[in-house]
């Protein structure tokens, strides 16, 4: 079955401790995404990767980095999580032809003490 | 630079009734558009989306939307709303070039009995 999985679903940490939302897609897509989804705001993309090695900012970076050394996965790290973090976080990916579908994970909801 | 507009946040119909959600885009260059659906507690699913070819475009679960160029309107349109019509619901636009991928703030519709 063709699908985006992210884990942990739900996470709960502290202010400063670092933690990695994993990403993991099976359609051999180039583009992978990262949105985090806040009431109000819609989803704002925070990094996108075109391919492997190859990583640039969205519309909201600060605090979260990411890596793409394999094609399938495409990690969010957060080095030191603070409470304006706190939200609902999507993985997608899709193919590169123009106006490719994106499909999207089914959520990390992340809570910063 | 691309961007997404979404009137109403909140809409209520009844069912049976006709859902409209608005959606108007801004794009320098002919875009790709988007309706994605978001279940509660689930990722977002793609609806429908429109890639220059017809104009009305025919989605999932009866949905559909018009393209208007002079409009630069996409709004997604239902004859009969049903219960399980409730939900989140994201117009996203797309340039295609850069692969990226704006979405608006989001209509969440509530059906009434």
């Amino acid at each position: 079955e063709a699908q985006v999985t992210q884990n942990p679903r739900y996470l709960i940490t502290v202010t400063g401790k670092k933690l990695t939302v994993t990403c993991s897609q099976n359609m051999n897509h180039e583009y992978m995404s990262w949105y985090r989804q806040d009431p109000g705001l819609g989803l704002r993309q925070i990094y996108y990767s075109m391919n492997v090695e190859v990583t640039d900012k969205g519309d909201v970076p600060e605090g979260y980095k990411v890596s793409r050394k394999e094609k399938r996965n495409f990690p969010l790290i957060l080095e030191s999580p603070s409470p304006n973090q706190t939200s609902l976080y999507f993985c997608a990916s899709k193919g590169t032809s123009r106006g490719e579908t994106q499909y999207f994970g089914p959520g990390t909801r992340l809570l910063v003490l | 630079a691309q961007s997404v507009t979404q009137l109403g946040s909140h809409v209520s119909v009844s069912e049976g009734a006709l859902v409209l959600l608005r959606c108007n885009y801004s794009s320098s260059v002919p875009p790709y558009l988007f309706w994605y659906v978001q279940y509660p507690n689930q990722g977002l699913q793609l609806l429908l989306k429109y890639t220059s070819a017809a104009t009305l475009v025919k989605g999932i679960n009866g949905f559909e939307a018009e393209f208007k160029k002079s409009e630069t309107s996409f709004h997604l349109t239902k004859p009969s709303a049903h219960m399980s019509d409730a939900a989140e619901y994201f117009c996203a636009v797309s340039d295609g070039g850069y692969q990226k991928v704006t979405f608006g703030t989001g209509t969440k519709l509530q059906v009434i009995p």
